[in-house]
């Protein structure tokens, strides 16, 4: 029954080591997002798809990126994680409206 | 000035208490609304929409002040169960156009 599932659920990393993060649907939605969430922080939208149209936030840092290589899959790319990118990472997908949002569990990055 | 603004709270309340939280936008562009429930550590999940008319489901009721950009959720009779906190969420532009914009977030503590 799932329908948005993300791995790993918890991913340690070194200060500089590339990072990938994984996120899947069942939905068949169009959209899919990335946010960053910190502890007591709102949801921070860094980018997201609109099937294959990938839509940049203005103030998301370039060590973030992401490819969705078809509907079903979507990846977020930290090309040098900082201490400061340790967050919960959130995805999720919406129908083409773009109101109603499934998320994932979240992946919680921590960087030493 | 934030798009969504929140009183972080915490609201600590008895069970069966009756409870409201506030939330304010700035984006007069906003064209709909939602609350979303997010449990500790946990993804964010819809509760419910926010319509013009105000809306209720259950002991969860939602109102909608355009005029005054102001949105409101009331909990009646708090179950221990609707400790979480609450994100009040705002989308500007309708349609495939604009993204979700969340709030920080009201936290609930109902207490036995």
């Amino acid at each position: 029954d799932a329908m948005v599932i993300q791995n790993p659920r918890y991913q340690v990393t070194q200060f500089g080591k590339p990072v990938t993060l994984s996120c899947s649907q069942t939905l068949n939605h169009n959209v899919m997002y990335w946010y960053q969430q910190k502890s007591s922080q709102a949801p921070k939208l860094l980018f997201h798809y609109y099937d294959k149209d990938f839509n940049n936030e203005a103030d998301t840092p370039d060590n973030f990126q992401s490819r969705r290589p078809n509907t079903s899959f979507c990846f977020l790319d930290i090309r040098s994680p900082g201490l400061g990118d340790a967050a919960m990472y959130l995805c999720a997908t919406s129908g083409a409206r773009k109101e109603t949002q499934y998320f994932g569990p979240g992946t919680r990055l921590l960087v030493l | 000035r934030k798009e969504v603004e929140q009183d972080p709270g915490p609201f600590n309340v008895p069970e069966g208490a009756t409870v409201a939280f506030n939330c304010t936008y700035s984006n007069s562009a906003s064209q709909s609304f939602f609350w979303y429930r997010q449990d500790c550590r946990k993804e964010p999940k819809l509760l419910m929409s926010v319509y013009s008319s105000g809306n209720e489901d259950g002991r969860f009721t939602a109102q909608l002040n355009r005029a005054s950009q102001y949105i409101s959720l009331l909990i009646r009779d708090s179950k221990l169960s609707d400790s979480a906190t609450y994100l009040c969420v705002v989308k500007r532009g309708g349609g495939s156009q604009g993204n979700l914009i969340f709030g920080k977030g009201t936290k609930l503590s109902v207490k036995p």
